[in-house]
């Protein structure tokens, strides 16, 4: 099935660091939304994001869609223990009968 | 205001049993959209369904098939099961056809086949 490249893979920081995390897709989207998971539940949407350019935040979150429209990021200032998780973007052309395109997956790893 | 709901958490089923399974959307809300997640393939879209009626379908054999009642609640069944059915399937609601404005998921069935 078809997946966004998402990259690092994983990442293991100290406390009060910075992460950034990127999305990169072959064709454009409409929409680019991110999600975190934690273990044993489903993901949980963070930031969503509807035009080309828009840069928007959410607490010590920050993600932007890309002017290409391929791509997305999304930075964390400060990480603290509980941002540990697994991240992920993803894409929609919207419209009523969509679905989202998933990327692979960013795990974080914030050691105290 | 309750969540997704999903059962049940954790299911084993033997290949070529049957399964469904079921999810309860947050109230008000008529979408209900399905995703598998896997290590190998990450979170892949089933179906979508919207008042009754599915909407979109993704790229899963006939085996996979879904239902939505008048209350807005959902089922899934996956037939003849195989060994690689092995997932977390996730049911997602939102207020509105599409998933542009971001689904609320709930907590994942997760199915093992042995």
């Amino acid at each position: 099935g078809q997946q966004l490249n998402q990259s690092p893979q994983s990442m293991f920081i100290q406390e009060g660091e910075d992460v950034s995390m990127n999305c990169t897709s072959s064709s454009i989207f409409n929409t680019w939304l991110w999600y975190k998971q934690e273990p044993g539940e489903g993901p949980v949407l963070l930031i969503a994001l509807y035009k080309a350019g828009e840069l928007t935040s959410n607490g010590r979150l920050t993600a932007q869609f890309g002017i290409t429209r391929k791509d997305s990021f999304l930075n964390i200032s400060a990480s603290i223990p509980s941002d540990v998780g697994i991240y992920f973007c993803a894409g929609s052309n919207g419209g009523a009968t969509n679905k989202l395109i998933f990327g692979t997956g960013t795990l974080l790893a914030v050691q105290p | 205001k309750a969540g997704v709901t999903q059962t049940p958490r954790y299911l084993i089923k033997t290949r070529g049993q049957q399964v469904t399974l079921s999810c309860s959307p947050i109230s008000g809300h008529r979408s209900v959209s399905w995703y598998q997640q896997t290590p190998g393939q990450g979170l892949q879209f089933l179906f979508e369904y919207f008042s009754e009626t599915q909407r979109n379908k993704g790229n899963f054999p006939g085996r996979f098939s879904g239902r939505q009642f008048s209350n807005s609640r959902s089922e899934m069944n996956v037939s003849t099961l195989e060994l690689g059915d092995s997932a977390l399937y996730l049911c997602a609601s939102s207020l509105l056809q599409g998933a542009g404005n971001g689904y609320t998921f709930g907590s994942g069935t997760r199915l093992t086949v042995v």
